[in-house]
């Protein structure tokens, strides 16, 4: 199966500031089958970013999504208090699926 | 609006077994993918097992396989998971989720329900 690793595991930023999260995998995945999830506390996940770069609906565009080959990213350009929250990257080329460990983004 | 509502979960005793159902409506079922996600607490997300829209299984995750069974019944617009041998591991919370109209995307995501293997 295909390993996805998230970095940082944390990350400690003030409003305003650009986060950028990383996603490698242990194989070379298609764009088309790389999205990313936001997790918040008794809620249901959230798709984000799917295809590597296409917004969701309702996404904001402070969320922008790129990569390929095995590297992937997340940047929020602007983070808000609302963006507290673990992201999880994840793949869907090939059976099995699976996401990364996730990171967690705490504002400060 | 696409709505859809887990039920099934609760608490079993180890080598027990469970069936989650997954009650889908606001879209035509039958276009779409299905799946099953779980979030064990304290812990990520995993993909457990996933049914295409030409009633194909997708597949199912390493830890899961041989054990769990996923079903759908379009004539219900219901997906069914069926849990057996559980372990202590399996304990989550059990999400059904779907994508657009013949789409593999997790786009849509049910509020989960609780399964304890204990």
């Amino acid at each position: 199966e295909v390993v996805l690793t998230q970095s940082p595991g944390t990350l400690s930023l003030s409003p305003g500031e650009r986060a950028t999260l990383s996603c490698r995998a242990s194989e070379t995945l298609s764009t088309h089958f790389v999205a990313w999830h936001q997790l918040k506390p008794g809620q249901a996940p959230r798709l984000l970013i799917y295809g590597t770069s296409r917004r969701a609906t309702g996404i904001p565009d402070r969320f922008s999504g790129s990569g390929s080959g095995t590297d992937f990213t997340l940047t929020i350009s602007r983070l808000e208090p609302e963006d507290c929250a673990v992201y999880y990257c994840q793949h869907y080329s090939s059976s099995p699926w699976t996401f990364g460990q996730g990171t967690k983004v705490e504002i400060k | 609006e696409v709505q859809l509502v887990e039920s099934g979960g609760g608490l079993v005793h180890p080598g027990g077994s469970l069936r989650l159902s997954c009650a889908a409506s606001g879209f035509n079922f039958v276009r779409h993918a299905m799946h099953w996600v779980r979030q064990v607490p304290g812990r990520g997300l995993e993909w457990v097992s996933g049914f295409s829209w030409n009633s194909g299984t997708i597949g199912y995750a390493d830890s899961v396989k041989g054990r769990f069974t996923i079903s759908r019944d379009n004539a219900k617009n219901s997906l069914y998971l069926q849990m057996n041998s559980l372990r202590p591991e399996d304990t989550a919370l059990y999400y059904c989720a779907t994508g657009d109209e013949f789409e593999l995307e997790l786009r849509f995501w049910g509020p989960g329900t609780l399964v304890t293997v204990s």
